[in-house]
């Protein structure tokens, strides 16, 4: 596609439920990236795929945050029993190569845990 | 002390003003960048610098290695361009981004 693509743009959820949130990476980009953004908060890093491996899961918080990716494309963050502290933005953002390049980032999603 | 450090935290000008944000970092890095997140929007990347200087538009971004220091500049500043400035560095040897808290700029008409 012509960027990356988050999906959904926005979800509420309630406390001790499962949500999974996608990421699109623009077609080629063998580098992902999953970030949070907490309200007031800076941007914090969660995970590092180079293809379908992860070689960096040093940002998850905790073991309730998974994340796969498939085909070198398609990305998937799974939130299980999801707590008020998961609210947040996620974003996810793709590069052509992992080394120095040039970041593009998603819109994100707004996870809103109740 | 935050590996990463941008200063001011928030800024506000008048347009046309030339505007200044500054990054310190403390430690070894293979490549900064600088990011631009408008307000409801998703982040752009604006430079990344491994050295010297890079233009675009009436962005300059500049770094010293030697003092681990970048700036950002805006000349001719106008209202589009409130936004908040975000330096992230990789540090060598690392594939992930480490980021600053952000300068919130603010170009009054």
């Amino acid at each position: 596609g012509a960027g990356v693509s988050q999906s959904p743009s926005n979800k509420v959820t309630e406390k001790g439920k499962d949500v999974e949130l996608r990421c699109d990476p623009i077609s080629g980009h063998t580098a992902l990236y999953w970030y949070r953004q907490s309200l007031g908060q800076g941007l914090e890093f969660l995970i590092y795929f180079q293809g379908n491996s992860a070689p960096d899961k040093s940002g998850l918080p905790s073991d309730r945050f998974s994340a796969e990716r498939t085909g070198g494309s398609v990305s998937t963050l799974t939130i299980q029993r999801t707590q008020q502290e998961d609210s947040a933005v996620y974003l996810c953002a793709s590069s052509l190569v992992p080394t120095n390049e040039k970041l593009f980032f998603g819109s994100g999603t707004q996870l809103s845990v109740l | 002390k935050n590996e990463v450090e941008q200063s001011p935290q928030n800024l506000t000008a008048q347009e046309g003003e030339f505007i200044t944000i500054n990054c310190s970092y403390s430690v070894g890095i293979s490549a900064l960048h600088w990011l631009q997140q408008h307000p409801g929007g998703g982040i752009v990347s604006l430079f990344m610098l491994s050295s010297g200087k890079k233009k675009h538009g009436r962005l300059i971004a500049t770094i010293n290695i030697q003092e681990k220091h970048s700036s950002l500049h805006i000349t001719a500043s106008h209202p589009r361009d409130s936004a908040v400035y975000i330096c992230a560095v990789s540090r060598q040897g690392a594939q992930k981004l480490v980021f600053g808290q952000g300068t919130r700029l603010t170009i009054n008409p």
